[in-house]
């Protein structure tokens, strides 16, 4: 059973609008949020985070929005880059669970047409 | 700041052969993951050290995969024997602390075809 879901496989977007991508998960024990953005032949990057004390994160053109009470959790690119065109992962962990153990969602493929 | 290193970064075995995966993480960081991607999936952790010691291996099958950090700094994960199943690509990641809100950063990742 997932318990981190990204429903959307892809999403394309036109430059300088807005991307959002969007992440459920089931587990309620989960308490901090990352993104992570994947290139082709290269390991996942670190891209914004997210405690589960707050219900937004900004951080230059990305801001990560929490909702608790719907276990949802979205990433909004504005305005986007071609260079954006990326796999991002949503994914959680338990604080003082596995020890920063993350779960990972599938990934949504983003691509930015300029 | 060197990232984390990790070779080689192709394979390709037959079925029943043995692999070995190797990565260097960045300088200080005590916690090592290996993680398993298979393909159109997200990473799934196989075994998370803290220094030498495993903290989580839960999801490791031990039948056929080890994984061991001498010194607590570098780290190997073998397969032996493989199956055709484990094609995928094998990513580690370190990072400075366990247990608390840490960023995690990922080598490139080995891709590893089992045929």
């Amino acid at each position: 059973d997932q318990q981190v879901k990204q429903n959307s496989p892809s999403l394309s977007v036109q430059e300088g609008r807005i991307s959002i991508l969007n992440c459920d998960y089931t587990n309620s024990m989960f308490d901090y949020f990352l993104w992570y953005k994947k290139y082709p032949a290269e390991g996942p990057t670190f891209l914004i985070s997210i405690s589960s004390i707050k219900d937004k994160n900004e951080d230059g053109r990305f801001t990560v929005f929490l909702n608790k009470s719907a276990k949802h959790l979205s990433l909004h690119i504005v305005p986007s880059q071609p260079g954006d065109s990326a796999v991002y992962f949503c994914a959680a962990s338990v604080y003082g669970g596995s020890q920063g153990n993350l779960i990972f969602g599938k990934g949504t493929k983003l691509s930015v047409k300029p | 700041e060197a990232g984390v290193a990790q070779s080689p970064r192709y394979k390709i075995i037959e079925k029943r052969q043995s692999v070995a995966f190797w990565c260097n993480p960045i300088s200080g960081h005590a916690t090592l993951y290996w993680y398993q991607q298979i393909l159109g999936q997200g990473p799934k952790l196989l075994i998370q050290f803290q220094n030498n010691g495993v903290v989580d291996d839960s999801q490791l099958p031990k039948d056929r995969f080890s994984a061991e950090r001498l010194k607590g700094v570098d780290s190997t994960l073998k397969i032996q024997p493989a199956k055709l199943e484990d094609s995928a690509v094998y990513l580690c990641a370190s990072s400075s602390t366990s247990g608390i809100y840490n960023e995690q950063f990922f080598g490139p990742g080995t891709r590893l075809t089992v045929l």
